[in-house]
């Protein structure tokens, strides 16, 4: 039991490339979400999904998009990298709604010049 | 709209003591979660403990407690009998809806940064 994977670890892209950054669980989880970390703040929430084929815009969405194929993945794309998405971003997934124990993928760390 | 306040960036604690960490929180809303986060050097983002709002009793797990003042909007937690592995950054954070689908958000505070001390 894997738990949530994320990749890759770090990254570098150059403005305007594009990228999708892989978050997949084994846990059999219902609720998966993308969340973003910059320095000195909490995580802010980008996407989320309820389920399979069913996908939501959360705090911050604006140059990324998402789909759920599968209940086990949960890929993030950047469309066009822009230096303000550099960040720390976390995959996290729950069985049926974040109320519950929500378990976090190690993180991406993404650096856009 | 809902925050999340931690007013102290960072603390130090001596080993086996206690110390509370402190957090408020604004919002109009009677039902909601909160939770405490702990994030070591590692960066893995960890449950702590959590709290939901319409119960009165404080949430315990092991050496971690809250004191849950609902009328005041304060969640504090408190680490009994520090531990050299409980140095990580801790955040308060509150549940809320995004939108009418069922969707929910986790609104952080900014963190505190622990350290135990031997």
């Amino acid at each position: 039991n894997a738990g949530v994977t994320q990749t890759p670890k770090f990254q570098v892209l150059k403005t305007g490339q594009s990228m999708t950054l892989q978050c997949a669980q084994d846990m059999n989880h219902e609720y998966m979400s993308w969340y973003r970390q910059d320095p000195g703040m909490g995580l802010r929430l980008i996407h989320y999904s309820v389920g399979a084929g069913i996908t939501d815009q959360g705090e911050v969405p604006n140059g990324y998009n998402v789909s759920r194929s599968t209940t086990e993945d949960f890929p993030l794309r950047l469309l066009s990298a822009a230096p303000s998405q550099t960040s720390v971003y976390f995959c996290a997934s729950s069985y049926s709604s974040p109320v519950g124990t929500q378990y976090f993928g190690p993180g991406t760390r993404l650096l856009v010049l | 709209a809902q925050t999340v306040t931690q007013s102290q960036p960072e603390m130090s604690v001596q080993e086996a003591e206690t110390v509370t960490l402190s957090c408020t929180y604004d919002t109009s809303e009677n039902n909601y979660y909160l939770f405490w986060y702990k994030q070591p050097p590692s960066r893995q983002m960890i449950l702590v403990i959590r709290q939901e709002a319409y119960k009165q009793q404080n949430a315990t797990e092991n050496r971690f407690s809250v004191n849950f003042q609902k009328a005041a909007k304060s969640f504090s937690l408190k680490i009994s009998d520090s531990q050299l592995g409980d140095t990580a950054m801790y955040f308060c954070a509150f549940m809320k809806h995004v939108n009418s689908n069922s969707g929910y958000a986790l609104n952080f505070g900014k963190g505190t940064s622990l350290l135990v001390t031997p």
